[in-house]
């Protein structure tokens, strides 16, 4: 079955600097990939996907790369604001059900 | 997306008993299904919830500890039988909108067991 490796575990930045997290995934038929921000006691938030017909994505100040032929895939944050301190978690799935989650980022993001 | 809503939103209880936990959205979604999320640690898919059939449960999960329900299209139920302090967890409800391929969280029911 799909494994979902994420680093690093936790991720410190200054304000106005950037944020990178990477994601591995075992299963080459996967072809699905969101990135959900938690915040601390609310749900997961679904804030960007891409699929695997697509090598980037970006929507503001976040953007995601995929590598299939490396099943590697990133989370890219640009001016990173305090309100963007919360746990990151990618997914990887063949689907949309059945999501795989990585082992979550805690990001913190200091004025 | 769609407006998921779940009770309660947090209880404490007591080991040995079991409770339920609703989840209720405003919209036909395709899918709905329950992850559980231990503290400090991932997102562990439980079962997919099957509208007018029984839940398809991941390994590790059966139904006697967490049956399920899905009367209809926009509701659901899980149920943490017989509990125990390991039960002790965020239970989330998530859909699938109809048209949208995208899977959407509820803000989750915190459940301690003592």
């Amino acid at each position: 079955g799909e494994n979902v490796e994420q680093h690093p575990s936790t991720l410190s930045v200054q304000e106005g600097d950037s944020a990178v997290i990477k994601c591995t995934y075992s299963d080459s038929a996967s072809n699905y990939f969101p990135w959900y921000k938690q915040e601390l006691g609310k749900g997961p938030q679904l804030i960007i996907d891409i699929r695997s017909n697509v090598g980037e994505k970006k929507d503001q100040r976040i953007a995601v790369t995929l590598n299939k032929t490396a099943k590697h895939f990133s989370l890219h944050i640009t001016e990173t604001q305090p309100e963007d301190s919360a746990v990151y978690f990618c997914a990887a799935s063949e689907n949309t059900d059945k999501l795989i989650f990585g082992t979550g980022t805690r990001l913190q993001v200091f004025p | 997306s769609a407006v998921i809503s779940q009770k309660p939103s947090r209880d404490i209880c007591q080991r040995g008993t079991s409770l339920t936990i609703q989840c209720q959205v405003d919209s036909q979604v395709t899918m709905m299904f329950w992850y559980r999320q231990q503290p400090g640690q991932s997102l562990t898919l439980i079962a997919t919830a099957n509208q007018g059939s029984e839940a398809t449960y991941e390994s590790g999960f059966v139904i006697d500890k967490f049956p399920i329900s899905r009367p209809n299209l926009t509701f659901s139920t899980l149920t943490v039988s017989n509990m125990s302090p390991e039960d002790s967890s965020i239970y989330l409800c998530s859909v699938v909108p109809a048209n949208t391929g995208e899977l959407f969280f509820g803000e989750g029911s915190r459940l301690t067991v003592l």
